[in-house]
């Protein structure tokens, strides 16, 4: 079946700007993670969603961030008030339940640059 | 607060030589561990976990507690194991977060 979509795949936006990075998880996978991967870093947990709520928002580093997940599926991931320094690949995944040993499954990210 | 270590940027072996890439891990409790790899152009991907002791590839990995580590090993590398490498872990049971490291990008030379 399908993987984890995510789009816009690449993102060009001026400092300042408002973004919004969209997620589409596996069907009928409860968890939904993102993460975001700066240049020559491995990724890093911003937040996670079980079903509709966000479980754990401790990664987000500023109140400009913030996700949704109103329906338990999709995801937007948005950005206010954008910084150079948010220039990133952010990744998306889902996994069938919030177990740990569950495999997460990776969206192909958006590139997110901000100018 | 977790950490995962990978010390080698960069690791370039021949085709057919055995491979290491080396991973240490700080944390207090019980940490689950996995590898995740990201071939050329494709997403990233479980490659093993330690959890199920299993080979994936021709690729192993133990849990050593007293070292704090989860070396990635493959007795002879092929072409195809060409890829960036990521030591990730989480805290075990309900907990989600993967902490992942900086990534050892592996090529494996003809």
């Amino acid at each position: 079946g399908a993987g984890v979509s995510q789009t816009p795949s690449n993102k060009v936006t001026e400092k300042g700007k408002y973004v919004e990075l969209r997620c589409d998880p596996i069907s009928g996978h409860t968890a939904l993670y993102w993460y975001r991967q700066s240049l020559g870093q491995g990724p890093e947990f911003l937040i996670y969603f079980q079903g509709t709520g966000a479980a754990d928002d401790s990664g987000l580093p500023n109140d400009r961030f913030f996700a949704v997940r109103p329906e338990g599926s999709v995801s937007t991931l948005k950005i206010q008030r954008t910084e150079r320094g948010d220039s990133a690949v952010y990744l998306c995944a889902s996994s069938p339940t919030i177990v740990s040993s569950d495999t997460q499954y990776f969206g192909p990210g958006t590139r997110l640059t901000v100018l | 607060a977790q950490r995962v270590t990978q010390p080698e940027k960069l690791l370039s072996v021949f085709k057919g030589a055995p491979v290491e890439l080396k991973c240490n891990y700080s944390y207090s409790g019980s940490p689950e561990l996995f590898w995740y790899v990201q071939y050329s152009r494709q997403r990233l991907q479980l490659l093993l976990r330690h959890i199920s002791r299993e080979s994936i590839k021709g690729f192993t990995a133990d849990l050593n507690k007293g070292e704090t580590s989860f070396h990635l090993k493959k007795p002879f590398a092929q072409e195809e194991d060409s890829a960036m490498y990521y030591c990730a872990l989480s805290s075990g049971g309900s907990n989600y977060k993967l902490t992942f490291g900086k990534g050892t990008l592996l090529t494996v030379n003809p």
